[in-house]
């Protein structure tokens, strides 16, 4: 039974540029959110998408987007870079969008240079 | 319900109980998380519980919840260096989006 998964593991990107994280959720599971945690915090909800629509979104700006395909993965684009950006992006699964049980990957690091 | 709060540091000696505490703010909260980070890595779900439950117990971990108070604990015995970790609280609202704390640093001496 494959967990939840993300790609890449690290990336470097330099400031004002874009980039695109992905996430395949864990078997059976149809619900993704996504989650920043800067260096010593706790991870701080983006969003949440549930049958390819984002259900709801955490106060972050429009810089941050997202989508999710008809196999349940996801991805996650940030445009025009900053270095406050650089954080360590988490994917989380569930079912249903609202149950008990979630489940993360293992995050991409992004440094922003 | 997005005021999770911990305390930052935790240290125990090996084959000690350790207990770390949580409160949050949101009354409405539907399930409680306890998630276990290691250096790297990403959020391990260690447990979770209903939020009508008082406790849940899962071979070395104990759950309580005063709901009256908006007080969560986890109390892990037996605790040994491989629990070495951070450990965070989460609660979770009906849509499923959860509110962390900072995260409490467990420390287990040999």
């Amino acid at each position: 039974d494959a967990g939840v998964t993300q790609s890449p593991t690290h990336l470097i990107k330099t400031r004002g540029q874009q980039v695109t994280l992905r996430c395949s959720p864990k078997s059976g599971h149809d619900t993704v959110s996504w989650y920043q945690q800067a260096l010593g915090q706790g991870p701080q909800f983006i969003f949440q998408y549930y049958e390819e629509e984002e259900r709801q979104r955490g106060n972050f700006p429009d810089r941050f987007s997202g989508h999710q395909f008809p196999n349940y993965s996801s991805e996650l684009n940030v445009n025009a870079l900053l270095l406050g950006d650089s954080a360590l992006y988490l994917c989380a699964s569930s079912l249903g969008g609202a149950s008990s049980e979630q489940y993360f990957g293992p995050g991409t690091r992004l440094t922003v240079t | 319900g997005e005021d999770v709060e911990q305390s930052l540091f935790l240290s125990v000696r090996e084959g000690d109980s350790s207990v770390i505490n949580c409160t949050y703010t949101d009354s409405s909260s539907t399930y409680l998380y306890w998630y276990k980070q290691e250096p790297g890595a990403g959020l391990q779900l260690l447990t979770y519980i209903f939020s009508n439950m008082d406790m849940k117990q899962d071979q070395r971990l104990t759950v309580l919840l005063n709901k009256k108070d908006k007080h969560l604990s986890l109390r892990i015995a037996d605790t040994q260096t491989g629990d070495s970790a951070i450990y965070f609280c989460a609660e979770g609202s009906t849509l499923g989006r959860l509110y962390f704390g900072r995260g409490t640093q467990l420390t287990v001496w040999p």
